[in-house]
C-alpha cells in the first residue's frame, strides 16, 4: 500500500508570511500526527486529529494550526512565520482504533525554512 | 510529567561489538513503548514496541517498569546498523501522540 506523502517537500518563505503543508495518510487510516523536528529540540508533538477532530495538541503557540477533511488528509498551517519555525515538519498515520495496531507510519517531511 | 529520555547523543562502536542504546521514561500510567530507526536519508520507521516482544534485526529490548526503562540492545553490531535510534513513549488510552527522546546516533565502525 502507499505510504505516507507529504508536500511540499521543501519551502522557502519569508518572515511574516504563512504557509500551509499537507499530508495524506496510508489509506484506511483515520489518525494524522504532526511533529517538529529540529536539530536542538529534536521530534516534537503538534496535534493530531482523528476523523476530522483535533483530538490531542502540544504546547506550540495558536500561529500553528490544522485541519483534517473527511478522507483524513491533514493540512498543518503557520501563521505569521518567525525564523525559528524552521525545522523539518513530519506526518504520521495510524488506524487511530483501539490499541491492538499502534504503529505510526512516517511521510518524509516538509523541509520548511524561514528566511 | 510524560518524559521520555536518552543520555547519549552518540554512541560509537565497532562492528561485532554489543550495542546498548539507553532509554528512560516518566510517565504516571501504563506507557507503551517504541523504537523508531532513520537510517540516512529514509524516513522515520517502527523498529520495535514493547508490547510485541519481538526481535528485530537482532535488536531487542524489554520494558523494566521498576526501573523505568526501555533499552535497546543488539548482540552484535553490523555497519548497516547506523542510524539515528529514537525512543518514544505512547500514553494509555485513545491517542496518537508520541513523546519522543532526543534520539541517539550509533555509528558502528569497520
Amino acid at each position: 500500500k502507499a505510504g505516507v506523502t507529504q508536500t511540499p517537500r521543501y519551502l522557502i518563505k519569508t518572515r511574516g508570511q504563512q504557509v500551509t503543508l499537507s499530508c495524506s495518510p496510508i489509506s484506511g487510516h483515520r489518525s494524522v500526527s504532526w511533529y517538529q523536528q529540529t536539530p536542538g529540540q529534536g521530534l516534537q508533538f503538534l496535534f493530531e486529529y482523528f476523523s476530522e477532530t483535533q483530538r490531542n495538541k502540544g504546547n506550540f503557540p495558536g500561529r500553528f494550526s490544522g485541519r483534517q477533511f473527511s478522507n483524513s488528509r491533514s493540512e498543518m498551517n503557520v501563521s505569521t512565520l518567525e525564523l525559528g519555525d524552521s525545522a523539518l515538519y513530519l506526518c504520521a498515520s495510524s488506524p487511530g482504533t483501539g490499541s491492538v495496531d499502534t504503529e505510526a507510519f512516517f511521510g518524509q517531511g516538509t523541509r520548511l525554512t524561514v528566511v | 510529567a510524560q518524559r521520555v529520555t536518552q543520555p547519549e547523543k552518540l554512541l560509537s562502536v565497532f562492528k561485532g561489538a554489543p550495542v546498548e542504546l539507553k532509554c528512560n521514561y516518566s510517565y504516571s500510567g501504563s506507557p507503551e513503548l517504541f523504537w523508531y530507526v532513520q537510517y540516512s536519508r529514509q524516513r522515520l520507521q517502527l523498529l520495535l514496541r514493547h508490547i510485541s516482544r519481538e526481535s528485530i534485526k537482532g535488536f531487542t529490548a524489554d520494558l523494566n517498569k521498576g526501573e523505568t526503562s526501555f533499552h535497546l540492545k543488539k548482540p552484535f553490531a553490523q555497519e548497516e546498523d547506523s542510524a539515528m535510534y529514537y525512543c518514544a513513549l505512547r500514553g494509555s488510552g485513545n491517542t496518537g501522540k508520541l513523546i519522543f527522546g532526543q534520539g541517539t546516533t550509533l555509528q558502528v565502525k569497520p
